[in-house]
């Protein structure tokens, strides 16, 4: 089954304690994305690649950190989390356009 | 600069009747993709469809059918005799071909859409 896998779904932590949020596709699709939504703020852009060791900074990439090494899997890593990165995440895959999303990651920052 | 706008903040309805929300973008780029995704309270983003710039062909797909109009940078979602299975926040998004914005979603606000048995 075509899919985007997210871990953990569910993640509370307190400020300043690593973390990595795991994203993986099985449709080889070049282009991956991050996202995060927020209530009165939508959805976001935090960083995306566009292959393999390339990536770059999407609308709000501030705390954030993202690596591409396989095609398949897209972490996202934040180093000192926030209270302000409480937010839910979401990670997308695209092959021809359209992004499928995975089912999100609910993140609590103490 | 890309922007899609979603003014129906909330919309309630009654099951079977049918709703229109209602979706207008901005883009200076000439090939452009419009998509919607269904968002229910299990949380998760379903895409629902795409229909690129330069095919105005609207859809239907069971009671869910789609208008695009270009000339009033328009993208409406219809759903005919909606069921209570239907409520979730609806949102519109767009993205283009090339250039720096190339696959970024940028999302409409959403439209949180409540049917009652």
């Amino acid at each position: 089954e075509a899919q985007v896998t997210q871990n953990p779904r569910y993640l509370i932590t307190v400020t300043g304690k690593k973390l990595t949020v795991t994203c993986s596709q099985n449709m080889n699709h070049e282009y991956m994305s991050w996202y995060r939504q927020d209530p009165g703020l939508g959805l976001r852009q935090i960083y995306y690649s566009m292959n393999v060791e390339v990536t770059d900074k999407g609308d709000v990439p501030e705390g954030y950190k993202v690596s591409r090494k396989e095609k398949r899997n897209f972490p996202l890593i934040l180093e000192s989390p926030s209270p302000n990165q409480t937010s839910l995440y979401f990670c997308a895959s695209s092959g021809r356009g359209t992004q499928y999303f995975g089912p999100g990651t609910r993140l609590t920052v103490l | 600069a890309q922007k899609v706008t979603q003014a129906q903040t909330e919309i309630s309805v009654v099951e079977k009747e049918d709703v229109t929300l209602d979706c207008v973008y901005e883009t200076r780029d000439t090939t452009y993709y419009l998509f919607w995704y269904k968002q229910p309270p299990s949380g998760e983003l379903v895409f629902l469809i795409r229909r690129n710039s330069f095919d105005e062909q609207n859809e239907i797909s069971g009671r869910y059918s789609w208008n695009f109009q270009k000339s009033t940078s328009s993208f409406n979602f219809t759903i005919t005799a909606s069921q209570v299975v239907d409520s979730a926040v609806y949102f519109c998004a767009l993205t283009t071909a090339g250039g720096t914005s190339y696959g970024k979603l940028t999302f409409g606000q959403g439209t949180i859409l409540t049917v009652h048995p």
